[in-house]
């Protein structure tokens, strides 16, 4: 079975401070691709990140950085200093198989206040 | 590049009536199109996948007949909400993917958010 877990539903934090969104996925594909996306209000989802399966390097973009770990099948984002404007839902999915499906995740709301 | 839109971005209508939403890949030739369904404070929920010049696949439990999907061309895909109700209010998302990228990532197009009075 292919699934995704979100486990935090909701973040606070305030301005500036650093934050990690957590994210364990399940897979029996060797095969298999991992994805962040941005919801803000406006409902858009915003492609942040795609990583493959043989690739376990982590990854910086600016404040964003993601840690891949397949020893505990975990794929995090942490975005350092936030700001107000990252305030929204993030996403995390899989694509395993060759459907080319996203299972996404329950998704978690951060809330940066200023 | 990889832009999505969606038109329209918001729609009322009333019990009954069916309502057409289209998406376009902008930038690019989109081989496959996802049609997905989001309920306030909830995760996407895919609702079909259609390839350009065949029929849609649709997911367990949705029904073909009341959500039509056409994607005539590598440009447009379109979902009609047949006869829709209140039950069908909703966030209704698409997604696209180009054959010319290796790892298909989807790109999203903005939303169309569905009120049935």
């Amino acid at each position: 079975a292919q699934k995704v877990t979100q486990a935090q539903t909701e973040i606070s934090v305030v301005e500036k401070e650093d934050v990690t969104l957590d994210c364990v996925y399940e897979t029996r594909d060797t095969t298999y691709y991992l994805f962040w996306y941005k919801q803000p209000p406006s409902g858009e989802l915003v492609f942040l990140i795609r990583r493959n399966s043989f690739d376990e390097q982590n990854e910086i973009s600016g404040r964003y950085s993601w840690n891949f770990q397949k020893s505990t099948s975990s794929f995090n984002f942490t975005i350092t200093a936030s700001q107000v404007v990252d305030s929204a839902v993030y996403f995390c999915a899989l694509r395993a198989g060759n459907t080319g499906k996203l299972i996404f995740g329950q998704g978690t709301t951060l809330q940066v206040k200023p | 590049g990889a832009v999505v839109s969606q038109h329209p971005s918001r729609v009322i209508c009333k019990s009954g009536t069916s309502v057409k939403i289209e998406c376009r890949s902008l930038d690019f030739q989109a081989t496959t199109m996802f049609w997905y369904r989001q309920f306030p404070k909830q995760s996407l929920m895919l609702m079909a996948t259609s390839n350009e010049g065949s029929k849609a696949t649709y997911e367990q439990g949705v029904e073909k007949d009341k959500f039509l999907i056409n994607h005539a061309s590598l440009t447009l895909s379109t979902l009609t909400v047949t006869s829709a109700h209140p039950e069908d209010s909703s966030f209704y998302i698409c997604s696209a993917t180009s054959g010319g990228d290796p790892v298909e990532t989807q790109y999203f197009g903005p939303g169309t958010r569905l009120l049935v009075l």
